[in-house]
This record gives C-alpha cells, structure tokens and sequence, in this order.
C-alpha cells in the first residue's frame, strides 16, 4: 500500500519570495511521482512527474520538485512566486505496475500575498 | 489542447434517488477513472477501468456505485440509492496508456445530497 504526506495544509508566502511545498509518501513498491495543481472551481491539472533519470524535475512554469530516495521525499519549490500561483498543489504517488492509480496527499494551499 | 469534460458541474438530488455523473474522456486515451473529493479531504481514488471492465476498484465503491462506457465516448458513474455521505466533488480521468503516463482531469463535478 502506499500513502502521501502533505504536512502543510496551508502555507502563506510574499510575492517574488521563494516557497516549498514538502511532500513525503511511503510504498512497499515502485512509484512514480507527481505533482497537480488546482485553481478555484477547476479540475487538477499536472505540473510536473518523476518517472526516472534525473531526480530534479522542472515544470515549464518556474516550479521544480527533487526526488529523494532515501528520504522518500518529492519536495516543490519555486524561487520567485507569482500572485498567479496562488492555488492548492496535490503531490500524488502511483504504482509502476497495475492500474496506475493515484494516490494523493491532502493538499497545499499556497497563498500568495502581495 | 484536447481536454477531459465533465457534466453537469454541479448535481443536486435526494437521499436515495439514483445519479449518473457524465465524462467525456480523452478520445485516444484508454485507461478511465473515477475520483472523489469530500470537502476538506484528501482525493480518494474509486475505480479504474480498461478495457470495457473495472480493472480495480476501492472500498468506496460499493455496490450502489457502478460505471460503464457505453458507446466508445462517454464513461459514466452511476450510484444508486444515494446517501448524504456521497456528497463530494467527484473528477473523471483518462490516460493514455501504461507506464508513467499522466491522467488527465476534468473539472469535476459537485454532488449534494439533501
């Protein structure tokens, strides 16, 4: 079975500052990993995906995420944020094999503040 | 960009009458999913389906709930019998196919039941 950790449910953060959403998860099998993002009255939309290779991966929007083994780990961060990243971001897990079902994490709100 | 679309956006109904919420997958894609969101929960994954069947299914799913995709197109939930803890937002996906592809979201809809 696997599970997803969010810790912070909310995080407030100035505009132009730096933010990392944390993400953890836990699984007896291979995962692949991913990272959503869902503005107000939208559906979930993919920011960016771990599969393999290279452990740092980079959306095309400024944001990128670092897979760590070790510490089973998926962190999201971005440099410099926009009032425009305002939303809440999922971090989800899915098996390499099977059906391919996501499993999420609670969810981060990002606030940013002008 | 081809998108998954969801209707209605928002369904009303009372406590044991039947719903059927619609999705319009991605046409190339053939893996299909159902999703839920409780308000303030965490993404909860229902079923999976390929291949003209359910090809995993949760503890949700229940036998009041079923899918189906009747004509090539649409993939429809249907739950019967509905009790006020089936309110939720409830999201379609497809994906492509197997491995590390991403599912795609639609916009979801809002399920209330008075």
């Amino acid at each position: 079975a696997q599970s997803v950790t969010q810790l912070d449910s909310q995080v407030p953060v100035f505009e132009e500052a730096p933010v990392e959403l944390r993400c953890n998860y836990s699984s007896s099998v291979s995962v692949y990993l991913f990272w959503y993002v869902q503005y107000p009255n939208q559906g979930l939309q993919l920011l960016l995906k771990y599969l393999s290779g290279s452990t740092l991966v980079e959306s095309i929007n400024g944001f990128e995420a670092e897979f760590n083994k070790s510490q089973t780990s998926f962190h999201l961060r971005k440099p410099s944020v926009h009032i425009s990243d305002t939303a809440e971001y999922f971090c989800a897990v899915s098996p390499t094999s099977g059906t391919y079902k996501y499993i999420f994490g609670t969810g981060t709100r990002l606030k940013v503040l002008a | 960009e081809p998108e998954v679309t969801q209707t209605p956006s928002h369904q009303v109904t009372q406590m044991g009458q039947e719903v059927i919420l619609r999705c319009v997958p991605i046409s190339n894609h053939l893996y299909f999913y159902w999703y839920r969101q409780i308000l303030g929960q965490k993404v909860e994954f229902l079923v999976s389906f390929y291949n003209n069947e359910i090809s995993e299914k949760s503890e949700i799913f229940d036998d009041r709930f079923s899918v189906e995709r009747p004509d090539g197109s649409n993939f429809t939930l249907k739950i019967r019998s509905t009790k006020l803890e089936d309110s939720a937002m409830y999201f379609c996906a497809s994906r492509e196919g197997s491995g590390g592809q991403p599912q795609h979201f639609g916009d979801g809809t809002r399920l209330s039941i008075l």
